[in-house]
């Protein structure tokens, strides 16, 4: 099976701006959850989608938004960007088995300058 | 890396030795452990879970011991190896389980020759 993947690897905007992130999870897997990763926050939990809805947040501004497909695809959208949302964007997929563990992407490293 | 800014513990060992990575966790009512490696520029990659109701689950080359009094874990990898050398992570997943994973600052394990 391939792993869950994520386009663009790399990015980089200007304050101000927005942008979109795509992950699409491993094949079956109908749970979808975004991270942000920062030197000064670690990781950090954005929010998680499960068929189509949004089902848990983290506590991130509402600049922090995200959406799920029919697919299991799904997108995350930041508005507004300043240079502190600079951070590595993990995708994380998992199924609905028992075995709750998550599998994570490659990320999006998202540099705003 | 993205860890560098959170000063990480480091853990350096020779190759061949056994390496302990200890966790700290936070909330008494987690009944989920996972540990993650996460090597420069990838994602995290699962590497062992455990339940609460368990106290030490074994793995290929890796054991992971939970202790609920204290609320500590640890992850034991025998006969480190140059490709152990990777940040790792424990996160803790609350009791109803779901996808918001808390993680810890985790460890940078550095591997001699």
């Amino acid at each position: 099976k391939a792993g869950v993947t994520q386009t663009p690897r790399y990015l980089i905007k200007t304050r101000g701006q927005q942008v979109t992130l795509s992950c699409s999870p491993i094949s079956g897997h109908r749970s979808v959850s975004w991270y942000q990763q920062t030197p000064g926050q670690g990781l950090q939990f954005l929010f998680e989608y499960f068929s189509e809805t949004q089902r848990n947040k983290g506590n991130f501004p509402g600049r922090f938004s995200g959406r799920q497909f029919s697919n299991s695809r799904s997108e995350m959208n930041v508005s507004t960007l300043e240079l502190g949302d600079s951070a590595l964007y993990l995708c994380a997929s998992r199924s609905q088995g028992a075995q709750e563990t998550q599998y994570f992407g490659p990320g999006t490293r998202l540099l705003v300058l | 890396g993205e860890n560098v800014g959170l000063h990480l513990p480091t853990l350096s060992v020779q190759e061949g030795d056994n390496s302990i990575i200890n966790c700290a966790y936070s909330n008494s009512a987690s009944d989920y452990f996972i540990w993650y490696k996460q090597e420069s520029g990838k994602g995290p990659q699962f590497i062992i879970d455990i339940r609460s109701n368990m106290d030490k689950r074994q793995g290929q080359r890796v054991t992971v011991l939970l202790n609920k009094t204290v609320k500590h874990l640890s992850l034991q990898i025998a006969a480190t190896q140059p490709g152990d050398s990777a940040v790792y992570f424990c996160a803790e997943v609350p009791t109803g389980g779901g996808n918001k994973l808390t993680f810890g600052t985790g460890t940078q394990l550095k591997v001699e020759l």
